[in-house]
């Protein structure tokens, strides 16, 4: 069945770059997500990526999808404290379908 | 700001009462809604699909007489969790996705809610 996983915690110095992997097995996926989650809130949508794509840059954000191997990436440069929080991989099929998301890593930012 | 606002944030109530939580969508029109459950430090997992005017469809596993959706407008559904315990203690989230010919949202992928904490004691 359709599976998302990916590390559930990673500890990165403020100003450096966090990398957060993730794998997926369902082949038919056209749209990758990020989503953040603070303590106690509900899920904001960082960015997305169309599965013909290879990379995506947004500010400080830059998701690498390698769709050969179904993993894909979400790299957050110069971490801010205000960067910690609970990241989700998630994947759909298409936009009209359910997401099926990750158990989420998350992310501590060490001074 | 917010595109899908979701009502009440939090609820605490007693074993046996009927609890229900509106998730709106806000100067968008959304034919279909989505409705899923986090336990503590776990993922999100959907419960059902709300399409608006006619009957919500639920995952395997999900009790539809425990879980009654009504998606009654193009900009509200409602999730009763009728009968509580504290094992439906959770938090859930809805999201809401834009009418694909139309609208400002018509492109984009779901919106979700800001989620509601039910504890129950």
């Amino acid at each position: 069945g359709e599976d998302v996983e990916q590390s559930l915690f990673l500890s990165v110095r403020e100003g450096d770059s966090s990398v957060i992997n993730c794998t997926y097995t369902d082949s038919s996926s056209t749209y990758l997500y990020w989503y953040k989650q603070e303590p106690g809130a509900g899920l904001q949508l960082l960015t997305y990526i169309f599965s013909n794509m290879d990379m995506k840059q947004d500010q400080r954000l830059t998701v690498l999808l390698n769709k050969k191997d179904k993993h894909l990436s979400l790299r957050i440069a110069d971490t801010q404290t205000g960067d910690s929080a609970i990241y989700f991989c998630a994947e759909g099929e298409n936009r009209d379908d359910k997401i099926i998301f990750g158990k989420g890593t998350r992310l501590h930012i060490l001074p | 700001g917010a595109v899908v606002s979701q009502h009440p944030s939090r609820v605490i109530c007693k074993s046996g009462t009927s609890v229900k939580i509106e998730c709106r969508s806000l100067d968008f029109q959304a034919t279909t809604m989505f409705w899923y459950r986090q336990f503590p430090k776990q993922s999100l997992m959907l419960m059902a699909t709300s399409n608006e005017g006619s009957k919500a469809t639920y995952e395997q596993g999900v009790e539809k007489d425990k879980f009654l959706i009504n998606h009654a407008s193009l900009t509200l559904s409602t999730l009763t969790v009728t009968s509580a315990h504290p094992e439906d203690s959770s938090f859930y989230i809805c999201s809401a996705l834009g009418d694909r010919d139309r609208g400002r949202y018509s492109n984009q992928p779901q919106h979700f809610g800001d989620g509601t904490r039910l504890s129950i004691l």
